[in-house]
């Protein structure tokens, strides 16, 4: 049971590239999210999901799409890397949220 | 705007005694309040959760209090143990038509001394 995979594990973009960051969730969860973790700032919602084909935006969604087509994957595109969006990226699955988010490994992302 | 808030950026405690993290938020239309752990390099670790309608829950050495009149929620490590040395973040959930949200503090750095 692999839980939440997330690739690749680092990334360096130049300004102005794009690049897609995936999420894998084998526990058939409803529930996925993308957050972004900065020092001092805590975790960041990004983009949510409430199942396939349903996402909606978080507290910074600027700079990134995401799109839901199974329940099993949510990847999260970022269109045209700028500095700003260097950080460590979480994708995370729930079944609910009294059982709490199943956070992946994280994605630590620098762009230069 | 910061509705979730966690003052102390770090906490040393001696291995045995018991550590306490706190928590302030501001949106009363929070309904779960949820612990998590944080090591280095990994992704953060689900501890505990409290629905609003309590006060209290407890699993094992973890014990979370929720004051909502004050809107504070505490987590309690007792005994602690050196492998609790970590990241402590605080998060809070709205549900809005089905969809949770959760909202995360800025994360206390807690080191457990032999």
């Amino acid at each position: 049971n692999a839980g939440v995979t997330q690739t690749p594990k680092f990334q360096v973009l130049k300004t102005g590239q794009s690049m897609t960051l995936q999420c894998a969730q084998d526990m058939n969860h409803e529930y996925m999210s993308w957050y972004r973790q900065d020092p001092g700032m805590g975790l960041r919602l990004i983009h949510y999901s409430v199942g396939a084909g349903i996402t909606d935006q978080g507290e910074v969604p600027n700079g990134y799409n995401v799109s839901r087509s199974t329940t099993e994957d949510f990847p999260l595109r970022l269109l045209s890397a700028a500095p700003s969006q260097t950080s460590v990226y979480f994708c995370a699955s729930s079944e609910g949220v009294y059982y709490g988010y199943t956070f992946g490994s994280g994605t630590r992302l620098t762009v230069v | 705007d910061q509705q979730v808030k966690q003052n102390s950026p770090s906490l040393s405690v001696q291995e045995g005694r018991i550590s306490i993290l706190n928590c302030d938020y501001t949106n009363s239309m929070f309904d779960y309040f949820l612990w998590y752990k944080k090591y280095p390099a990994e992704g953060p670790t689900f501890l505990i959760s409290i629905s609003s309608i309590k006060d209290k829950n407890e699993d094992g050495r973890f014990t979370v209090f929720l004051n909502k009149s004050a809107k504070h929620l505490s987590l309690h490590i007792v005994p602690s143990q050196p492998g609790d040395s970590a990241v402590y973040f605080c998060a809070a959930s709205t549900s809005i038509q089905g969809a949770q949200k959760l909202v995360f503090g800025q994360g206390t750095r807690l080191t457990i001394n032999p």
